[in-house]
């Protein structure tokens, strides 16, 4: 059984950078690709990019191309996210989750405020 | 990129069944069976209900069943039971330059 552990909740100024780490463990890492998803306080669910570990090459949200890197480091089966210029709307729960959405991380609080 | 859309709420009473529409494009439900559904607790990361339409995880309740016409996913909840009170999204690939559309969510309220 694949699981899924991310790090730990962060508070970032406006225009800083911020990375989240994803873990996997119960299964090889090189056979999922890896998804992450953020959710805003009160809204819904958005697909924010994904990445096949062995292709190393990943595919963004148009809206977040620029600011975002997924990467994931096979040694450490661990996937990674990060968000660059943040900005307050920033603010969300940031899911990262296998590409077939079978499993999920516990998601991380990032909160962006001056 | 657009979301796809739900019916903000939905309600029921225990035993009842429900059904959760979600409605998106031709470029999006209607073109691929790539649809999948989620359940979600208030605090709690979304768990997988439904993929592919109308397959089931192992683990997943009969009771949760997914189907597609056209441009619409549906997911029905039958024998509703208190805890199924929760948010449900779907998800639909769009290709390859949106990739995903995630639903604008649905909370479903047992009576």
């Amino acid at each position: 059984q694949v699981h899924l552990v991310q790090s730990g909740a962060e508070v970032k100024n406006p225009e800083s950078s911020v990375k989240v780490s994803c873990k996997a463990s119960g299964g090889p890492f090189n056979s999922f690709s890896y998804t992450w998803v953020r959710q805003a306080p009160g809204e819904g669910l958005e697909w924010m990019g994904d990445i096949m570990p062995v292709l190393g090459t990943g595919h963004y949200a148009q809206e977040l191309q620029g600011r975002l890197t997924i990467s994931a480091d096979e040694s450490t089966s661990t996937a990674y996210m990060e968000l660059t210029s943040l900005k307050k709307d920033d603010t969300a729960i940031y899911f990262c989750a296998t590409g077939d959405f079978h499993h999920w991380g516990q998601g991380t609080l990032v909160t962006v405020s001056s | 990129q657009s979301a796809l859309t739900q019916t903000a709420s939905v309600s029921g009473s225990p035993g009842q069944s429900i059904t959760i529409s979600c409605t998106g494009t031709w470029t999006d439900v209607g073109s691929y069976n790539l649809v999948s559904w989620f359940q979600q607790h208030p605090g709690r990361a979304p768990k997988l209900l439904i993929y592919e339409v109308n397959k089931r995880p192992s683990g997943i309740s009969s009771r949760f069943s997914g189907s597609k016409s056209g441009i619409t996913a549906s997911l029905t909840i039958s024998g509703l039971q208190a805890e199924d009170e929760a948010d449900y999204y779907c998800c639909s690939y769009a290709g390859s330059t949106i990739n995903y559309a995630f639903g604008t969510g649905t909370t479903v309220t047992v009576l």
